[in-house]
């Protein structure tokens, strides 16, 4: 069945240190893949997107590749902020089942 | 455009108990689907809705249902609580059967 790997947490970095955080998955067919943000006591926000191989998702400095031939989508932003403290999850949807796969979450905490 | 939104946001209840949680999805949107969060299984599907109509499901007892009324509006209902359906039970509304999801705020549901 589908599945995703996504970097073990937590991780604590200062202010302005560059972030990456490693997706991979498994899937058959052609799945999109996303990155949700949660904040504490909230639900999940979309943070970023890619439909198909190659593509490159972006949203407020943070951006994702899509890699078909190593099967990743990491997620990286040049200068973290305070404000980027959260839980980050890789997912995937339209593999092999039509509901979204999620990643364990990654617990990302910035240090001013 | 209003977001998902949950109703009640928390709520606590014995072992034995039932449950009902509501979602109201964004307006236009017809699919609803459901999922569990927990610290020890991380997120994971419990089913979708869509025309009314279950379309998916996930891997939980039958002590887990749902529905979907006609306005896009769904319900789950847990039976005969346990201790360990503590969680954030999230719910997710997409315009179609596609992959986008937009999530809710969840129900924090904690099973005393």
């Amino acid at each position: 069945g589908d599945s995703v790997t996504q970097m073990e947490g937590p991780v604590t970095l200062s202010e302005e240190a560059f972030l990456t955080i490693n997706c991979t998955y498994t899937a058959t067919g052609y799945p999109s893949l996303f990155w949700y943000v949660q904040y504490p006591g909230e639900g999940l926000q979309l943070l970023l997107k890619a439909t198909k191989a190659d593509d490159k998702g972006s949203n407020k400095g943070f951006e994702a590749t899509y890699r078909k031939e190593t099967t990743s989508f990491h997620l990286e932003k040049g200068s973290v902020q305070v404000s980027d403290s959260a839980v980050y999850f890789c997912a995937l949807g339209g593999g092999s089942a039509r509901q979204l796969t999620f990643g364990s979450g990654t617990q990302l905490t910035v240090l001013p | 455009k209003a977001g998902v939104t949950q109703t009640p946001r928390y709520l606590i209840k014995t072992r034995g108990q039932q449950v009902t949680l509501s979602c109201s999805p964004i307006s236009g949107h017809r699919s609803v689907s459901w999922y569990q969060q927990t610290p020890g299984q991380g997120l994971q599907f419990l089913f979708e809705y869509f025309s009314e109509t279950q379309r998916n499901k996930g891997n939980f007892p039958g002590r887990f249902s749902g529905r979907q009324f006609s306005n896009s509006r769904s319900e789950m209902n847990v039976s005969t609580l346990e201790l360990g359906d503590s969680a954030l039970y999230l719910c997710a509304s997409s315009l179609f059967r596609d992959n986008e999801q937009f999530f809710g705020p969840g129900t924090r549901l904690t099973v005393l």
